[in-house]
C-alpha cells in the first residue's frame, strides 16, 4: 500500500546534539513533501516544504530537509537541537493528482537540557 | 486574524449519541480536511472537500459524515456507528495550488463514555 513511513517513533537527545529524522514515501511521480511540527499544546505548523528545484530545503528555526528522489526520502535535519525543539514531528506527502495529504505516524522528540 | 477555528476545544458525549464538531476558516481556501489524531498513529484522513458541495472519503470515513454547504465551513458529525470515537480531531484547509501547505486548527478533543 502507498504510504509515508517515519522510522523513529521516539528520539531523545541532549541539547546541542545533531538531529536527523527519517521519512520515506512510496508514491511515484511528482510529489510535494512537507514537515510539520506540533509543540506541546500548540497547533500543527509547517517547518518546511519541497515541491521543486533545489532538493535541499531550509525551513524555520534552523531546520532543513533533503529530498532524495532515488531513495524516496525526505529526511529532516538540524545541526544542533535546543530544549525548545521538544515536540512531535510529522512528515507529509501530497501525491500527484490529488488533494490529499498523507501523514506519517510522527516522531516524538525530547531534548534534554 | 485569518485562520481556522474549531469549537469546542473539549467535548464530552455519551455513547450512542451523534455529535457535530465545528470547523470554520476565513483564509478563502478551497479545500478543507478532517483528520483524527491518535497516539502513535499520526494523522489519519477522515474526509476532505475540494470545493463547496463536494467531498470525498478519506482512509477512515466509516462512522463519520460531513457537509460543505459554505466555503468557510466544514462540520464533521461523529455518529453512533463510529466504534472508537474518543480522539483528537483536527481540521485543516489549503489553497487549490498544490505547492501550498495545509493550515491547521487547534483541534477538538472528543471523549465518549
Amino acid at each position: 500500500a502507498q504510504s509515508v513511513s517515519q522510522h523513529n517513533h521516539h528520539v531523545i537527545l541532549s541539547e546541542a546534539a545533531s538531529l536527523e529524522l527519517g521519512c520515506n514515501y512510496s508514491y511515484g511521480g511528482t510529489v510535494n513533501l512537507f514537515w510539520y511540527v506540533q509543540y506541546p499544546g500548540q497547533h500543527l505548523q509547517l517547518l518546511l516544504k519541497y515541491f521543486s528545484g533545489d532538493p535541499l530545503v531550509k525551513g524555520i528555526k534552523g531546520f532543513e530537509a533533503e529530498f532524495i528522489k532515488s531513495k524516496f526520502s525526505f529526511n529532516l535535519r538540524k545541526p544542533s537541537v535546543q530544549w525548545s525543539d521538544t515536540a512531535e514531528y510529522f512528515c507529509a506527502v501530497r501525491p500527484p493528482g490529488t488533494y490529499k495529504y498523507i501523514f506519517g505516524t510522527g516522531t516524538r522528540l525530547k531534548v534534554l537540557a | 486574524d485569518g485562520g481556522i477555528t474549531q469549537s469546542p476545544k473539549y467535548l464530552f458525549r455519551k455513547e450512542g449519541q451523534n455529535v457535530t464538531l465545528s470547523c470554520e476558516q476565513n483564509l478563502n481556501h478551497d479545500a478543507m480536511y478532517w483528520y483524527r489524531q491518535d497516539p502513535g498513529q499520526g494523522l489519519r484522513l477522515i474526509y476532505y472537500s475540494q470545493i463547496v458541495n463536494d467531498f470525498q472519503k478519506g482512509d477512515i470515513a466509516e462512522g463519520y459524515s460531513v457537509s460543505r454547504e459554505k466555503k468557510e465551513s466544514f462540520p464533521l458529525t461523529v455518529t453512533s456507528a463510529q466504534k472508537n470515537p474518543t480522539a483528537f480531531y483536527l481540521c485543516a484547509s489549503s489553497p487549490s495550488d498544490r505547492t501550498y501547505e495545509q493550515y491547521f486548527g487547534p483541534g477538538t478533543r472528543l471523549t465518549v463514555t
